[in-house]
């Protein structure tokens, strides 16, 4: 089955303890992204990557990290995660070309205290 | 930097009614995007118009690209239950290139029954 897999789910942490969230997608997709989402503020971009090694910067990437290593894997680094992070958090994958439908995992759930 | 704003923030209607959500972008977009995300989902791509003035439907749902793709339209005709959800819009800005992704604030719709 295509899809988008986030681990973990679920995240209670408290500030300064570095994570990670994995994002693996199984389609061979060479774009890959991560996204936060806050009540009234949508989707917003944090990072992205049209394949491996080639990542840039979104919207909000202050405080994250990612790397691309592997077309399939796409993990976000929280080095020393604040509350403002707290956050739902989504990654996403495309094939790079004419069609832009992106595939969206089912999200991780951050809570920073 | 590029906004994507959407109206109204919330609409709720009886079951049977129309809806209509608007996307307006603060910049020419070279695309739009249109998801929806279902209450404790993730947001599921719906469908893209790229041409100036583009209308597509998919069932009861019209989406239309404005003639100076600055702006875009959903519009459900007789709603029902399984409508329930977020939509949101999304573009990326022309001067960007595809890559950098900017999602409007979105629309909740619910249903009265």
């Amino acid at each position: 089955e295509a899809q988008v897999t986030q681990n973990p789910r679920y995240l209670i942490t408290v500030t300064g303890k570095k994570l990670t969230v994995t994002c693996s997608q199984n389609m061979n997709h060479e774009y890959m992204s991560w996204y936060r989402q806050d009540p009234g503020l949508g989707l917003r971009q944090i990072y992205y990557s049209m394949n491996v090694e080639v990542t840039d910067k979104g919207d909000v990437p202050e405080g994250y990290k990612v790397s691309r290593k592997e077309k399939r894997n796409f993990p976000l680094i929280l080095e020393s995660p604040s509350p403002n992070q707290t956050s739902l958090y989504f990654c996403a994958s495309r094939i790079s070309g004419s069609s832009y439908e992106q595939y969206f995992g089912p999200g991780t759930r951050l809570t920073v205290t | 930097g590029q906004q994507v704003m959407q109206i109204p923030q919330y609409q709720h209607v009886q079951e049977g009614e129309d809806f209509t959500t608007y996307c307006n972008s603060s910049t020419t977009l070279s695309n739009i995007q249109w998801y929806k995300q279902r209450p404790g989902g993730h947001p599921v791509f719906l469908i893209q118009l790229v041409k100036s003035g583009e209308v597509k439907k998919q069932k009861r749902l019209t989406f239309q690209f404005g003639e100076a793709k600055k702006n875009s339209s959903l519009h459900i005709t007789a709603t029902q239950t399984t409508d329930v959800g977020t939509y949101f819009c999304a573009g990326p800005g022309s001067n960007f290139g595809n890559e950098k992704l900017t999602f409007g604030t979105g629309t909740r719709l619910t249903i009265i029954p």
